[in-house]
This record gives structure tokens, sequence and C-alpha cells, in this order.
């Protein structure tokens, strides 16, 4: 079954430079969610998208910003990059329960990751 | 806002040994409640997932967990853990309105051979 896709899956910058990171969820699939997950650190919400639309904002700084294409594929688009951007950034995709009224639309699947490093 | 507590964050056990990991939430209403795995330099898969109904709720690889919302808890159990068990383990919950997933502090259990 295909799955979420990230790209890159590894990432090195320096501080000031910008990076993107881009999200191809499950086909069918039309909510993105973005993660940022710190070495050690629990994942933290950053982002979601709902039919091209942001749905939620959760501890996304102001030096990032993200948006949802009309094939539903995401990109999280970092400025500015500092130290402690460094982490691993998880996308996950779901269907909207609105949508088909299925419970299992509440799962989120997460893709691999992309580890940005900023030196 | 939903908050998820893990109170073990090292767990260290030998082959054949039973798991329970403890996981406590938040929230006064509705939620959607799961437990994930981490292997190293892997991504999150879901073990398991409760979202109404029988609140004993099996996952893949012999995990279940079980849902009392009197003490607003969802502990992770494995009746006899493998070597192959060693990773980190994340409880979440998505309450309310919010679809986005809140995560607890992460278990990392390290299974001895």
């Amino acid at each position: 079954a295909a799955g979420v896709i990230q790209s890159p899956r590894h990432l090195i910058k320096e501080k000031r430079e910008t990076a993107t990171l881009k999200c191809y969820p499950i086909p069918r699939h039309d909510t993105v969610y973005w993660y940022q997950q710190g070495p050690g650190q629990d994942p933290q919400f950053l982002i979601s998208f709902y039919e091209k639309m942001q749905s939620d904002k959760g501890s996304i700084p102001d030096r990032f910003s993200a948006q949802q294409f009309s094939d539903y594929h995401s990109e999280l688009n970092m400025s500015s990059l500092e130290l402690g951007d460094s982490a691993l950034y998880f996308c996950a995709s779901s269907l909207n329960p609105l949508r088909d009224r299925v419970f299992s639309s509440y799962e989120q699947y997460f893709g691999p990751g992309t580890r940005l490093t900023v030196t | 806002a939903q908050s998820v507590s893990q109170h073990n964050h090292h767990v260290i056990l030998s082959e054949a040994a039973s798991l329970e990991l403890g996981c406590n939430y938040s929230y006064g209403g509705t939620v959607n409640l799961f437990w994930y795995v981490q292997y190293p330099g892997q991504h999150l898969q879901l073990l398991l997932k409760y979202f109404s109904g029988d609140p004993l709720v099996k996952g893949i690889k012999g995990f279940e967990a079980e849902f009392i919302k009197s003490k607003f808890s969802f502990n992770l159990r494995k009746p006899s853990v493998q070597w192959s068990d060693t990773a980190e383990y994340f409880c979440a919950v998505n309450a309310g309105s919010a679809r986005q997933l809140t995560f607890g502090s992460g278990t990392q259990l390290t299974v001895l051979p």
C-alpha cells in the first residue's frame, strides 16, 4: 500500500539559510499534518491543512510557513534557520472524517521524516 | 488543551517479561487514544488505537491497551516482550475538535536478550 512520502530524507543547512520540506500524502487523503521532533523529544505539532486551507496551528515559529497544493501535497518552508531547528520533521496524512464518516479517519499515517541538520 | 503524561521514561526488561507502560491524559471530553512505536532511526508506526466501544483494544505484535475513563488512562501491555520490541513508545491523543495529535514524552523500552 502507498505510504506518506517525504523529501528529502536528509538535509544539511547552515544558519540563516532556508529549507523546503515536501510531503506527499497517501492517495485520497486530504489532510496533512506537520510535526517536529527534536533530539530526545516527543513530536510537537506544527501546523495542519485540510483541502488546501490551514486548519490548525501549533507551535510553528513565524520563520516557518507551509501550504497545501491542489494535488494535496504540502511544503514546509523554513527561513533564517537556527541551530535549534535541527530536528526530525514528520508529515502525517489522514482522511477528513466528515468526508466519509469513518472513525478510522482520525488515524494519522506518518511519513519517514526529514532529518534537518543546521550547522 | 489536552496533555499526555507517560510516567516511565526508560524501562529495561528481560525477554519474556511482561510489560505495562503507563499513559494518562487530561481532557474532560471525548478522546481518541493511540500508541505509536518508533524503532531506532525509523518513523512512527501505529500500534493500536481507541475511538469507542470495547475499552480493551488489541494491536499489532501482541500489544494491547485498556482505556479506563475514570482514571483517564490508556496503559499499554504485552504479556511477553521480545528483544525486537526495543524501541520508543509514544502515547498520543486527539480530543474535541482538534485533530492534531498531542504526544506524551515517550518511554524508551530496552529488552535484554
